[in-house]
Order: structure tokens, then sequence, then C-alpha cells
């Protein structure tokens, strides 16, 4: 079965450094999502892609995160400089757009970020 | 009760009797609900979905009931056994495919 593939599986940084998570989408999924997940908390959106746009960026902190899907697949979220409060688990998902089954989201094993 | 940080809400079932998990939603507009199962260092997992032109859906093992009136969500799992134990999260299409999930509940299995 098709999966989303994250990597890396762990990172641990120091504050102020830069971090880069990596995620590819099921093949034919124009829609990408990021999500940030705090430790007892559910996912919180913070970027969502169709094909190679932008869709939402409302709730990404744009002064220190990016997000890029330059060819419309695989996706990289960046955090420069890490601070020790986005120690987080960053999760990746996608989805077919339209209607019906095809909106319900599968996603990646994500990525565990440790800021020390 | 509600829950805050990280004191997600508990449920605990002994294995082999039926589990209900509940959920509120905040968007009357919203028409489509799903239930995610997460497992420690896991991603979330697909469980079951409804759309809002549906009160009820049964999958293996599992139901979705859908009340509108009241804007709540129920999860059903029937004879609930040790793999069942995981985090469970509602969410809800508000708008523009924007999936919003809800605070947890994690479901503790008793032997």
């Amino acid at each position: 079965e098709a999966e989303v593939a994250q990597s890396p599986r762990y990172k641990i940084t120091e504050k102020s450094q830069a971090v880069a998570f990596w995620c590819d989408p099921i093949s034919g999924h124009a829609t990408l999502y990021w999500y940030r997940q705090i430790l007892g908390q559910g996912p919180e959106l913070l970027v969502q892609f169709q094909d190679e746009s932008v869709v939402d960026d409302s709730q990404l902190p744009k002064d220190r995160f990016s997000a890029e899907r330059l060819k419309g697949v695989d996706s990289t979220l960046k955090i420069q400089p890490a601070e020790l409060g986005d120690s987080a688990m960053y999760l990746c998902a996608s989805s077919k757009p339209g209607q019906g089954e095809d909106e319900k989201l599968f996603f990646g094993s994500g990525t565990q970020l440790s800021v020390l | 009760g509600e829950s805050v940080g990280l004191h997600l809400p508990t449920l605990s079932v002994q294995e082999g009797d039926n589990s209900i998990i509940n959920c509120a939603y905040s968007n009357s507009a919203s028409d489509y609900f799903i239930w995610y199962k997460q497992e420690s260092g896991k991603g979330p997992q697909f469980i079951i979905d409804i759309r809002s032109n549906m009160d009820k859906r049964q999958g293996q093992r599992v139901t979705v009931l859908l009340n509108k009136t009241v804007k709540h969500l129920s999860l059903q799992i029937a004879a609930t056994q040790p793999g069942d134990s995981a985090v469970y999260f509602c969410a809800e299409n508000k708008e523009d495919d924007k999936i919003i999930f809800g605070k947890g509940t994690r479901l503790h299995i008793l032997p």
C-alpha cells in the first residue's frame, strides 16, 4: 500500500540552528499538508498546498518557518532559527482533491524534532 | 472532561467490552468528519469517515454516529482489543479541504 514518506524520523538540534524536513506524498495526491503536533494535543495545520501553490498558510509562523513544493510533488518544511518551543512532531499528510472518500488524509510517520 | 496541554481525557475499557469515544465539533457548516487513531510515535491512521448527509456509518468493528443538532460525533468500537490502545482524534472538514483536528482521547484497555 502506498505511503507518505517523511525524513528524517528524528532530529535533534540546538536553538538558533536551521532544520529542514522532507515529505514525499502518495503518488497522484495533489493536496499536501504540514501539521505540527505538540505532545498531548491534536495536530495543528501549518500549511496546505494544492499542487505547487499554497492554499493556506495562515497558521505558519512566517518569520521563521517556510515551506515549498516547487514541482508539486515532494515538499520541504524549514525552520530558521529553531526555538525551544518548536520541539514537536511534524507530520506530513496528503489527499486527493475533491469530494467523498478522497478527502481523507493519509499521514506519514512524522519527524520528531527536539530543540535543545 | 476537557484536555489542556498534556492532560488528554482517558477512557479505560475492559478487553472485550465496547468503547464509545465522544467528540464535539465547532462548525455547523462542516460537511465531512473523520476519526483517526494514533499509536505512540506514529502518524494518525484513518479509521472511518462520515458525511453530513448521514447519521451513522459502520465499518469493521467500528461505527461512527453523527448528531448535527448538537454538533456531536461518536466512535464506537465493538469488542475492544489490546491493539485498540491508542489516542483517538476526531477531525472536521471546515472549508476548502481544511481538515481541523479536535482534542484527542486516550483509550486504555484493561486486561
